[in-house]
């Protein structure tokens, strides 16, 4: 598996503002990726975070919107911008590792309240 | 659409019981299958994968996996309060490389 740290673990923000959230990984990983949960709900792939190219978002999220860095094989950032309160959730980055099948490991998540 | 389904629950299993968990999948293409144990305020935690038909067992986990049917479970054996949580299940693309579609998750309650 892998290590993954995300900072801040939690965070309280207010409307119109913006959020950069950090994801580290203990080791070289390809593919990184950025979910949501929100209240009550399950993952929401929000996008493919791809190293020295621009992010591979899902329908409905938009970069303006969730702009994401990947500097490198490690490390990944993810901005919420302009936040509403409608952005309150967890969000969560992911790295795949291969295991003889490829699997995606958690970080801790990140705790986003917008008042 | 792609989806992933499972029944939200909540499940609810005396202690020592055998607790089943069930998935459908509507992604034909769909190669490789996992399931998540969450707990209450933290993140999905890698409990099982699963990429061929038949049944793959670790520990007190079984998954079973049933591609004609398009069909996934998970059982465990000897449910303890400690199995308290919810479980997702997660699907890979057989498409998109690397994208899981998770299913809504399964609220299981083992109580004493």
């Amino acid at each position: 598996s892998a290590v993954i740290s995300q900072k801040p673990s939690r965070d309280i923000c207010q409307r119109g503002t913006s959020l950069t959230i950090q994801c580290q990984v203990d080791s070289q990983v390809t593919m990184m990726f950025w979910y949501r949960q929100q209240p009550g709900q399950s993952l929401t792939l929000i996008a493919t975070a791809n190293q020295g190219s621009e992010a591979t978002y899902e329908s409905g999220f938009v970069i303006d919107k969730f702009p994401i860095s990947r500097p490198n094989l490690t490390f990944s950032t993810l901005t919420v911008s302009n936040m509403s309160p409608e952005d309150s959730s967890i969000y969560l980055c992911s790295v795949e590792v291969s295991l003889g099948i490829e699997t995606q490991y958690f970080g801790p998540g990140t705790r986003l309240l917008v008042l | 659409q792609k989806e992933v389904e499972q029944n939200s629950g909540p499940l609810s299993v005396p202690e020592g019981a055998i607790a089943s968990l069930n998935c459908t999948y509507s992604d034909r293409g769909s190669q490789s299958f996992f399931w998540y144990r969450q707990y209450s305020g933290k993140s999905p935690e890698l409990i099982m994968s699963i990429y061929s038909n038949g049944d793959k067992e670790d520990g007190r986990f079984t998954a079973q996996l049933n591609k004609a049917s398009q069909y996934v479970s998970l059982l465990i054996r000897d449910s303890q309060p400690s199995d308290s949580a919810t479980y997702l299940c997660a699907v890979g693309a057989g498409t998109s490389y690397g994208k899981l579609t998770f299913g809504q998750g399964t609220i299981l309650t083992v109580h004493p």
